[in-house]
């Protein structure tokens, strides 16, 4: 059966950077989608961006420049890099599998930057 | 860029009746909306997805409807695992990247 198994809790001080990982198992890695959405504390859902089947990235326009997104198909396992953190990226990151919509999720990550 | 608006905010529903939650695209999604739900400290759930397909397991109490820019969710028969937080998200401009805000079901 489909998983996404994600990496622990991070606590991270202002300006460092962070690295999330999604390890995907049961299902064939190279031919899906990845997204990456996060959610601050009592907040909605933002979408941050995608790695495609061929390892092309798309970001959200207000992260570009600080995220990078990419994959190892060895492990399949994919990385979200989230760099010169705030305060406010403080949030629950959540990888999830799918072209236009998401079937299956991570159980996310929580990265706190204080 | 495509906005989503939920509403309302918060619905109240006693176990066993109706939820019409709605959803309305600020310009024309055809029918490519999905819909997720989320518990507290869990990550979301499809539940819905082409407006109308229920997602493998969504039990048929949960049935979606809408084209164009307006969207309705309807849980017949409220169960109490029901109550959760429910979004819905663009899936006609790629990459899909917008949800709308959400809709808390709580009990009333």
């Amino acid at each position: 059966h489909v998983q996404l198994v994600q990496s622990a809790a991070e606590v991270k001080k202002p300006g460092a950077s962070v690295r999330v990982s999604c390890k995907a198992s049961g299902y064939t890695f190279t031919t899906n989608y990845m997204h990456w959405v996060r959610q601050a504390p009592g907040q909605g859902l933002e979408w941050m961006g995608i790695i495609n089947p061929s390892g092309g990235t798309g970001y959200a326009q207000k992260l570009k420049g600080r995220v990078t997104m990419t994959r190892d198909t060895s492990t399949s396992t994919v990385y979200m890099e989230l760099s010169s953190l705030r305060s406010e990226d403080t949030a629950v990151y959540f990888c999830a599998r799918g072209e236009d919509y998401f079937d299956f999720w991570g159980q996310g990550t929580l990265v706190t930057v204080s | 860029e495509i906005a989503l608006t939920q509403s309302p905010a918060t619905l109240y529903v006693s176990p066993g009746e109706v939820a019409t939650l709605s959803c309305r695209a600020s310009q024309s999604i055809n029918n490519n909306l999905a819909w997720y739900q989320q518990k507290p400290g869990q990550a979301p759930r499809l539940v819905m997805y082409g407006a109308s397909t229920r997602a493998t397991g969504i039990p048929a109490r949960f049935s979606g409807s809408g084209s164009g820019t307006e969207f309705t969710l309807t849980i017949s028969s409220l169960q109490s695992e029901d109550f959760a937080v429910y979004y819905c998200q663009d899936h006609n401009n790629w990459p899909p990247k917008t949800f709308g805000q959400g809709t808390k079901v709580e009990v009333k």
